[in-house]
């Protein structure tokens, strides 16, 4: 089983629509969770956190199920901008761990 | 501050050359990491350093070799290029260990004939 798993997509939604994606980790003593956004042939760019207790950021809200050992981001009234892959990243806290890459989750939002 | 910068930002190679690429970070991070991404493959760690005079191996280190003299370089060389090497190369940087948020640099694509 890989460590942290996405679905790779293609999410197909029409502007306006809300979407969410999980990605699941193996490792349960992860401790920090984040949700990086690439755009084609650029780098990833942090898009945010997650934290224990949830968090929104405008459009975007990221949710963490320990027990299940997942996290996911909703995405409301989806932008054509939001056309991206998706990355999640998971780690262990503390000396030397080095965050784990889910493959990324493709999202297009069409007109 | 320009964050993380990679040189070069395109290269194209010899099989059997060498190269050196170039991540500079004006962040102060003590974090930096070599990855490389290749389609349907996602990023895959090619080595690492928790800080100067440090470094590690990641998931793929073969045919590569790093050094981190100075805290906001981190240098990735190629002593042979291979085709295999072919790829997406992305430096970034974090502030201290893995629970830490990255800040990756542009990029550099090698392309190795």
């Amino acid at each position: 089983r890989k460590e942290v798993e996405q679905d790779p997509g293609p999410f197909n939604v029409p502007e306006g629509a809300t979407v969410a994606f999980n990605c699941t980790y193996s490792n349960s003593a992860s401790q920090s969770f984040f949700w990086y956004r690439q755009d084609c042939r650029k780098e990833p760019k942090l898009l945010m956190s997650v934290y224990s207790s949830g968090n929104e950021d405008g459009r975007f809200t990221a949710q963490l199920n320990r027990a299940s050992q997942y996290i996911s981001l909703l995405i409301r009234d989806s932008k054509l901008s939001d056309s991206a892959t998706y990355l999640c990243v998971v780690s262990l806290s503390g000396g030397s761990y080095i965050p784990t890459f889910g493959r990324g989750t493709s999202l297009i939002v069409h007109p | 501050n320009a964050g993380v910068t990679q040189t070069p930002k395109f290269r194209v190679l010899k099989t059997g050359q060498s190269m050196t690429l170039l991540c500079a970070q004006d962040m102060n991070h003590e974090y930096m990491y070599w990855y490389r991404q290749d389609p349907g493959m996602g990023l895959r760690l090619i080595h690492y350093s928790v800080g100067e005079g440090t470094t590690a191996k990641g998931e793929v280190p073969d045919g590569y070799n790093v050094s981190r003299l100075k805290k906001q370089n981190f240098l990735l060389g190629l002593e042979s290029a291979a085709p295999s090497q072919t790829s997406v190369y992305f430096c970034a940087s974090s502030y201290g260990d893995g629970g830490g948020a990255q800040y990756f640099g542009p990029g550099t694509r090698l392309l190795v004939l």
